[in-house]
Parts: structure tokens; sequence; C-alpha cells
């Protein structure tokens, strides 16, 4: 079975300070890993995905993911924390063609 | 280019009754998958369509039940609702092959409450 697991329900960071979100996988077989971001009363939006093809992989607004097979690691970062940036993030693995989420991390920004 | 719409936004039922849900996938994508995300959860796999017919299933009951159009859109069927199926309904399209393969795209979802 596959599974993700979100370290910290709750993140907060300084305007302009890094941002780094956590997510271990546990897969049976090489996965696709992906992080979503969830706006209030929204659905989710794909900020990057990773299939194998690089191990850092660059998203929208600013974010990365690296996958680091040894830790089972898939984190998050953006170098500058912005306003816009609060929201519901989800990391979700994916062997097949089911989307399988870990709980989410809810991103506070202090101005 | 029209993203994943779904209907309604919102709707309000009673213990027992029956729901349905409606999706349009993004324009080119063949295959529907469907999701519920409790308040604070992460999104749960319901189960999957793809030409017509359900190629996946989640760990939900028979209540739970869809459908695949010709034109791809789909429902999304809730017989008997209890109140623990108050929750937010996903719908999201995807494609089968190709180098966007199983990219999901959601849509905004709906809102359902059982009271």
């Amino acid at each position: 079975a596959q599974s993700v697991t979100q370290l910290g329900s709750h993140v907060s960071v300084s305007e302009g300070a890094l941002v780094l979100l956590r997510c271990n996988y546990s897969s049976s077989v090489p996965p696709y890993l992906f992080w979503y971001v969830q706006y209030p009363n929204q659905g989710l939006q794909l900020l990057l995905k990773y299939t194998s093809a690089a191990t850092l992989v660059k998203g929208i607004n600013g974010f990365e993911a690296e996958f680091k097979k040894s830790e089972t690691s898939f984190h998050l970062t953006k170098p500058s924390a912005h306003m816009s940036d609060a929201a519901e993030y989800f990391c979700a693995v994916s062997p097949s063609e089911k989307l399988t989420f870990g709980t989410g991390t809810r991103l506070t920004i202090i101005p | 280019d029209a993203g994943v719409t779904q209907s309604p936004t919102h709707l309000i039922k009673t213990r027992g009754q029956q729901v349905t849900l409606r999706c349009s996938p993004k324009s080119g994508h063949d295959t529907v998958s469907w999701y519920q995300q409790a308040l604070g959860q992460g999104p749960q796999f319901i189960f999957q369509y793809y030409e017509e017919e359900e190629r996946q299933r989640g760990n939900f009951p028979d209540r739970f039940s869809g459908h695949q159009f010709p034109n791809y859109s789909s429902e999304l069927n809730v017989n008997a609702l209890l109140l623990g199926d108050s929750a937010l309904y996903l719908c999201a399209s995807s494609l089968t092959r190709g180098v966007s393969y199983n990219e999901q795209f959601f849509g905004p979802g709906t809102r359902l409450t059982v009271l």
C-alpha cells in the first residue's frame, strides 16, 4: 500500500522567510509524487509533480521540491514566503491512477 | 480553455435521502476521479471512471456509485445519506496516457451537508 505522512499540521513563517513543508512517502513501487495547494473554499491546484525525470522539481509560484529516495522524502520549499502563500498544502503519492493524500499542512504567513 | 466544473456548488440533504453530483472534465481529458474531503482532512479516493467503466475503487460502501457518459462527464450518486457523508466532494480529470499521465486537475468541489 502507498501512503504519505506530512509532518506538522500547522506551519507559520514570517513574510520573506524560507518555507519548508515536509512529506515522507511509503510506496512498494517507484512513485509519482505531487504537491497540491488548496485555498479556502476552493478545489486543489497542482503545484508540482515528480515522475522520475529529475530529483529536483520546480513548480508554480516559486515552489520546488526534492525527491530523496534514501530518505523517502519529498519536501516542499520556497525561498521567500509571500502573504499569498497562506493556504493548505497536500502531498500525494500515486503509483497507479489514484492519488493518496496526506492530511495536509496549513501554512500561515506572519506579516 | 474551461477547467473542471462541478455542480451544484452547495447542497443540503437530510438523512436517508439520495444525492447526485455532476462533473465535467477539462477539455481533452478522458478520465474522471472522485474524492471525498471531510473537514480538516485530506481528500479520500472514492473511484475512477474511464471509458464509461469504473476502473478503480477506494474503500467506500456500495451506497456510493457513479457513471461516466460518452462525452466523459461523470456523476456521483450517494444513496441512503448518513450524517458522516457531509463533506466536500471533489472531481478530478486526467489523461490516461501521454506526458501528462495521471496529472489530475481538480474542480472547485460540491459541499454536501447532511442534516
